[in-house]
This record gives C-alpha cells, sequence and structure tokens, in this order.
C-alpha cells in the first residue's frame, strides 16, 4: 500500500546530540517537504525538495538540513540539538500533476532536553 | 499578507450533533483550498480538496463548500462520532509558484462528548 512513513515516532535526546529524522514514500511523488508544528500552531515548511539532488529553505529558519539521494527518501538531520528544537517534525510528498494532494507522515515528535 | 484564519479556536459538541467550522483566507491568487483532520499526535489526513470552481464537495459525513467571491469556506459535520474529536485544518494553495505554495490555519479543535 502506497504511503509515507517517519521514524521515530517519539525521540527524546539530550543537548548536543546529532539526530536524523527519517521519511520514506513508496507513492513516486518527486516533491517532499519538510514541516515544523508546535501545539496549537499552524504547520510551517521548513524544508522542500522537488527531485533527486534538489532541496531549498522553507519560510521558517532552521539549524536542520536535509538530503535527497534517492526519490523516496528525505532524511532531516540536526547537528547539534537544543531544547529550542522540540516540536512535531511532520514529512509529506506530493505528486507535479494531478490533484496537487499531499500526503503527510505520522510525524516525530522530539523533545531534547 | 496571505493568512489564513479559522474559526472558532476549540468546539465542544455531543455525539450525534452537526456542527460548522469555519475558514476565511485573504491568499491570492487562488488555486486550490483543502480541508485536513489531524488526530493528537499523528499526521494531517486529507478530507477534501476545492478548486476554484467548484463550491461544494462531500466527502461521507464532511462537506466543504467554498465560496471564491467572499474568500470564505466552511466545513460541516453531521451526526458527529466520537472519533470525530481531532483539530481540522483548513490549508489554501497559492498557483503563484510552481511550489504551490500552502498556507497553513491554526485549526479547529474539535471535542465530541458522548
Amino acid at each position: 500500500e502506497a504511503d509515507i512513513y517517519q521514524t521515530p515516532r517519539y525521540l527524546v535526546i539530550g543537548t548536543g546530540k546529532k539526530i536524523t529524522l527519517e521519511c520514506s514514500q513508496t507513492m513516486g511523488h518527486d516533491k517532499m517537504y519538510w514541516y515544523q508544528q508546535d501545539p496549537g500552531m499552524e504547520l510551517h515548511l521548513i524544508h522542500y525538495s522537488y527531485g533527486v539532488n534538489s532541496t531549498e529553505k522553507g519560510d521558517l529558519s532552521s539549524e536542520s538540513t536535509v538530503s535527497r539521494i534517492r526519490t523516496e527518501h528525505f532524511p532531516l538531520t540536526l547537528e547539534s540539538a537544543r531544547p529550542s528544537h522540540t516540536s512535531q517534525y511532520l514529512c509529506a510528498s506530493s505528486a507535479s500533476r494531478g490533484d496537487y494532494g499531499y500526503t503527510f507522515g505520522s510525524g516525530t515528535r522530539l523533545t531534547v532536553v | 499578507k496571505n493568512q489564513v484564519e479559522q474559526s472558532p479556536q476549540s468546539l465542544i459538541i455531543l455525539e450525534g450533533k452537526n456542527c460548522t467550522l469555519q475558514c476565511n483566507y485573504t491568499v491570492s491568487p487562488f488555486s486550490n483550498l483543502r480541508w485536513y483532520k489531524q488526530d493528537t499526535g499523528r499526521g494531517p489526513v486529507s478530507l477534501t480538496i476545492m478548486t476554484f470552481s467548484e463550491n461544494t464537495k462531500s466527502n461521507g459525513r464532511y462537506t466543504a463548500t467554498l465560496d471564491a467571491d467572499t474568500k470564505q469556506s466552511s466545513l460541516h459535520i453531521t451526526a458527529s462520532q466520537l472519533s470525530d474529536s481531532a483539530s481540522y485544518i483548513c490549508v489554501v494553495s497559492d498557483r503563484g509558484s510552481t511550489l504551490g505554495r500552502l498556507y497553513f490555519g491554526r485549526g479547529t479543535q474539535l471535542t465530541v462528548w458522548p
């Protein structure tokens, strides 16, 4: 079944640690996105990709980085986690044609202590 | 400034009752408007998507309306169920870029009581 997967679902990590949030989709979508969402607030775009080897920063400044080496995989990395990075991170993908519907993953709830 | 405003911020209703959620937007140019349901701790799931020429679309007990002239949309939920408890997010896309940029509302938190 076509879907988008994020791991881990929950992560508690100490300040200064390096972390990578995984995102994979099986729908063959060329566009992928990372959003950050705090409780009760709207989603903010932090990174997006049009395809392999294409990555751009979104509207919200983020100290994270992303890579797109394979179509189906769009990992997000924080080199040195800080408490201010505590948030929910949502990955999404969409096709370039059709109704432009977005499919979201279940998210990673990150807590930096 | 492109914005999406939702009301009410939160809503509590009894199981079996109907409710209507509102979305006003200032996004221009307009491409489409989507309603998503987001359960606590999960990613948003698409309910409906409407383009400029559509003024109503249904998905089971969910019916969305769109008035592109007044830039308003509503999501009507009929015969509510406990599983409808979630945040409902209105998302508007512009057609001004190849990205089809999305503008998100903050959502309406719906709680359905037995």
